[in-house]
């Protein structure tokens, strides 16, 4: 079956620069899917961040987009978040998603078990 | 942004009766290209990612338990968990992806009475 493992450092410094990656396994990065990041700040709720589809089509969280990359790597079969000047706000558990398209079902049926990062010196 | 709103809050039921979770959003969900609402439900139990349960406000994702039921249109839709279980202990959420920034509901906490 699908199976989506985010990776990345689990503390960054203020200032720093938060980078993950999110492994794809059972399903090929290049099927008709959006790959999506999300966060949840512990205790709190869900916030999406933005998602790219396999062409490098990407679409962002505007009050994120001027610290924010997402790139996919189709060779690895892999995409990745990259969040730069980040402060103790963007601490979080990071959840990487497939989302089908909205003309199948728009829903994110695919989630990775999520990974903590803090944003502390 | 599209605010979602949900309520209530939490929510206390006894086994095997009724929970049911409203859901408002700011402006109209609905894709009119194709008449769908792009309007879905999220489960999350603690410790684990959330679980897609609904799509398009009332479609049941595939191996999701036909005690829950979406409803509604236009802004107001609502989760309904016709007798529930003590498995249905969660956070559930709404979540719009009709207009990005996609948005979700503050979450709704369901407890055992």
């Amino acid at each position: 079956q699908v199976q989506l493992q985010e990776s990345g450092p689990g503390l960054v410094k203020p200032s720093g620069t938060l980078s993950l990656t999110c492994a794809v396994s059972g399903a090929s990065i290049s099927s008709s899917h959006w790959w999506t990041w999300l966060r949840q700040p512990p205790g709190k709720g869900l916030e999406w961040i933005g998602e790219i589809f396999h062409s490098g089509r990407s679409t962002y969280n505007p009050s994120l987009r001027s610290r924010l990359t997402i790139i996919v790597d189709k060779s690895k079969n892999q995409f990745s978040l990259t969040l730069s000047s980040v402060t103790a706000t963007d601490t979080a558990v990071y959840y990487c998603a497939r989302r089908d398209l909205r003309e199948r079902s728009g829903g994110m049926d695919v989630w990775g078990q999520g990974t903590t990062v803090t944003v502390s010196s | 942004d599209i605010v979602m709103t949900q309520s209530p809050d939490s929510l206390t039921v006894s086994l095997g009766d009724r929970a049911t979770i409203n859901c408002k959003s700011s402006q109209s969900v609905l894709y009119t290209s194709n008449n769908k609402h792009y309007l879905a439900w999220y489960q999350q139990k603690p410790g684990q990612p959330p679980k897609l349960l609904i799509y398009w406000a009332s479609t049941r994702e595939s191996g999701v338990p036909d005690r829950f039921s979406g409803n509604g249109s236009g802004t107001d839709f609502t989760l309904t968990i016709s007798s529930l279980q003590a498995e249905d202990v969660a956070v559930y959420y709404c979540h719009q992806y009709c207009t990005g920034p996609y948005t979700f509901g503050q979450g709704t906490k369901v407890e055992i009475k």
